[in-house]
């Protein structure tokens, strides 16, 4: 089955500077892979959705790629202010059209 | 739209008790899914239902878990009877398509169940 590998340790970045967030799969190459926000508390909240056959996304502040040979996407937030501290969470389809979230990574953006 | 609401937003209960969490979707959404996020296993599936049929319920983790949609409206989540494991917060999200393709998924606040 897909399995999804975010980094476990949180970011802690300046204020203002570009936040890169990884998110590794393995097996098969999903149709589409999407971002989503988590405040402490809160449900996940949708941020973007990139194809297999787009490289970039692009929506305000942030940016998402998708490297089907690496098997990778990353998550840019560019000019990070501290409201955007929360988890955020990687999700891609199964070979069965679930969609299944990796475990997150918690961002802190320092003022 | 009210977005998904879920009931009760917490929940503390005794081992061996029965425990019921509802959701209603978004109106108009054809898929509704449950989800169950600990600190150890992350966001998993539990079950998802399309037009108020259960679809894939592959990830309800013992028989004690049982969930129903009645309607286009309300669904619930059982667990009988509860124990210490069980303990989570409990997603209902909805979706307008399988969570696929252009389908982002919309999330409910989260029941958090503490079974002692």
């Amino acid at each position: 089955s897909q399995k999804i590998e975010q980094n476990s340790e949180a970011l802690n970045i300046q204020e203002g500077k570009t936040a890169t967030l990884t998110c590794n799969y393995t097996n098969y190459s999903p149709a589409y892979l999407q971002w989503y926000r988590q405040d402490p508390g809160r449900g996940p909240v949708f941020l973007l959705l990139i194809r297999e056959n787009e490289k970039e996304k692009r929506k305000e502040r942030l940016k998402v790629t998708f490297d089907t040979t690496l098997k990778q996407s990353l998550f840019h937030i560019t000019a990070s202010q501290p409201a955007d501290s929360a988890t955020y969470l990687c999700a891609l389809d199964d070979s069965s059209y679930k969609l299944i979230f990796g475990s997150g990574t918690r961002l802190l953006v320092r003022p | 739209d009210a977005g998904v609401i879920q009931s009760p937003r917490h929940e503390v209960t005794e081992m061996g008790q029965e425990v019921t969490l509802r959701c209603k979707p978004i109106s108009g959404h054809d898929y509704l899914f449950w989800y169950r996020q600990t600190m150890m296993r992350g966001l998993e599936l539990l079950i998802y239902f399309n037009n108020n049929v259960p679809i894939d319920d592959s990830g309800m983790p013992e028989d004690r878990f049982s969930a129903k949609m009645p309607n286009a409206s309300f669904s619930t989540l059982k667990i009988q009877p509860s124990e210490p494991r069980d303990s989570a917060v409990y997603f209902c999200a909805s979706s307008p398509q399988r969570g696929g393709g252009t389908g982002e998924l919309f999330f409910g606040e989260g029941s958090r169940l503490t079974v002692l």
